[in-house]
């Protein structure tokens, strides 16, 4: 596709379970990063992938939380054990020269924990 | 005390009318400048991007730069419903790869 495609649109699981949401980016975009965004919080960084670097896991919030990018393309972001502070919307981006050029934003996956 | 600050409003004001969004920010590495666009239950989408200090135009949207106050705005000029949107700023530092944001402002332009 022509932008960048994330999965599911919207989740609605129970307290406890594991979830996993999906980020397909622009083919050729090296940066990828995935951000959270709950209301009235703006976006709040949680991973960045670079090519081959090892990611920059730094705003991950616990270690509940973890992402893999497989072959330089798709992304996966998994929440364990979810909990109702982890319901938000979260956003996957990519970009060809990472933080100083423009990212494209999928349009979120929203998270609702019950 | 966050990095970025931004009032997030919301800001309410009638078709026509001069708008001003502002934030602050305390990282003086800072070199990068973003405005971002966001729809409701769409993603932002880069609408201004400036480099350092001073002023850029796009057609009715004139994004401003002070360093010494670490100080940015965006102006939009003659405003539209359709402008009607949350506009984040971002920002970066040279050779960083994490896009600090601000936290948003919901601005609503009225017919």
């Amino acid at each position: 596709g022509a932008g960048v495609s994330q999965s599911p649109s919207n989740k609605v699981t129970e307290k406890g379970k594991d979830v996993e949401l999906r980020c397909d980016p622009i083919s050729g975009h090296t940066a990828l990063y995935w951000y959270r965004q709950s209301l009235g919080q703006g976006l709040e960084f949680l991973i960045y992938f670079q090519g081959n670097s090892a990611p920059d896991k730094s705003g991950l919030p616990s270690d509940r939380f973890s992402a893999e990018r497989t072959g330089g393309s798709v992304s996966t972001l998994t929440i364990q054990r979810t909990q109702q502070e982890d319901s938000a919307v979260y956003l996957c981006a990519s970009g060809a020269t990472g933080g100083i050029g423009e990212l494209f934003f999928g349009e979120g996956s929203r998270l609702t924990v019950l | 005390q966050k990095e970025v600050e931004q009032d997030p409003g919301p800001l309410s004001v009638p078709e026509g009318a001069i708008v001003s969004l502002n934030c602050t920010y305390s990282n003086s590495a800072f070199q990068y400048f973003m405005w971002y666009r966001q729809y409701s239950r769409k993603g932002p989408e880069l609408l201004m991007y400036t480099y350092s200090s001073g002023n850029k135009e796009d057609g009715r949207f004139t994004a401003q730069v002070d360093k010494s106050s670490k100080y940015i705005s965006l102006f939009i000029r003659d405003s539209q419903p359709s402008d009607s949107a949350t506009y984040l700023c971002a920002m970066s530092a040279y050779g960083a790869q994490k896009l600090v944001f601000g936290q948003g402002t919901r601005l609503t332009i009225n017919p």
